[in-house]
C-alpha cells in the first residue's frame, strides 16, 4: 500500500530566506503526486502535482517540487519565502487503480519577519 | 473558493448523538471523497462515492455512513458520538479523478465537538 512520509514536523524560516519541505513516498510503481497548503482555517489547496513527465514541477505562489525516483521524493520548494507562506503542508500521493490520496502528517511552517 | 461547499461549518453535540454533515461538490463533479482531519492520525480517506455509488472505502468506522444523492451532494451520517470523534471533517470532489491528471478540489471543512 502506498503510504507519505513528512520527516519535518514543524519548519521556521525567515522572510526571504528559502524553503525546502521533505517528502518521502512508498509505492510499487510510477506514484501521483501532490502536494496541498491548508491557511488556518480554510481547505486543503492543491499547490502543484506530478504524474509524468518533466521531474521538476512548477506550481502556484511561487512553489516549485522536484520528483527524485531514485530517493522516492518530492520535495517542495520556494527560493523567497514571504510571511503569507504561513501555513501547513501536506504531500500526498494517489495511485493508477484509486482516486483515493494518501496524505502525509504535514509541515507546518512558520514564517518570521 | 473551491467552489465545494460544507455544512455546517461547526458543530457542538453530546457523546451518543447523532450528526449528519452535508457537501456539495464542485458544478459538474461526479466524485465525492470525505476525510477525517484530527490532531493525532492526521487526514484521513474515509470513503468515495462516484455518481451516486460508493466507490473506495478507507478507514471509516461501522458507526459512519455516507451516502450521495441524484443531484450528486452527499451527506456523512456519524453516530453513537465517541469523544474521539472530534476532528474536521473535509469533502471534496473531482470531475477527472485523481488519474491520470485530475485533482481534489476541498471544502472548508465542517469541525465536529463532541462533548
Amino acid at each position: 500500500a502506498q503510504s507519505v512520509t513528512q520527516p519535518d514536523i514543524h519548519i521556521t524560516v525567515s522572510e526571504g530566506a528559502s524553503l525546502e519541505l521533505r517528502c518521502n513516498y512508498s509505492y510499487g510503481a510510477t506514484p501521483y503526486l501532490f502536494w496541498y497548503v491548508q491557511s488556518p482555517g480554510q481547505g486543503l489547496q492543491l499547490l502543484l502535482k506530478y504524474f509524468s513527465g518533466d521531474t521538476l514541477v512548477q506550481g502556484i505562489k511561487g512553489f516549485e517540487a522536484e520528483f527524485k525516483r531514485s530517493q522516492s521524493s518530492f520535495n517542495l520548494r520556494k527560493p523567497s519565502v514571504h510571511w503569507s507562506d504561513a501555513a501547513e503542508y501536506f504531500c500526498a500521493v494517489g495511485a493508477g487503480n484509486t482516486d483515493k490520496l494518501i496524505f502525509g502528517t504535514g509541515t507546518r511552517l512558520q514564517v518570521f519577519p | 473558493d473551491s467552489g465545494v461547499t460544507q455544512t455546517p461549518k461547526h458543530l457542538i453535540t453530546a457523546t451518543g448523538q447523532r450528526v449528519t454533515l452535508r457537501c456539495s461538490p464542485r458544478s459538474g463533479d461526479l466524485s465525492v471523497y470525505w476525510y477525517q482531519q484530527s490532531l493525532d492520525q492526521g487526514l484521513q480517506f474515509l470513503i468515495q462515492y462516484y455518481n451516486g455509488e460508493e466507490r473506495a472505502k478507507g478507514n471509516i468506522l461501522e458507526r459512519f455512513s455516507a451516502q450521495q444523492f441524484p443531484d450528486l451532494h452527499s451527506e456523512l451520517n456519524l453516530s453513537s458520538l465517541e469523544l474521539g470523534d472530534s476532528a474536521l471533517y473535509f469533502c471534496a470532489s473531482s470531475g477527472q479523478g485523481v488519474y491520470p491528471g485530475g485533482e481534489l478540489f476541498f471544502g472548508e471543512g465542517s469541525r465536529l465537538t463532541v462533548l
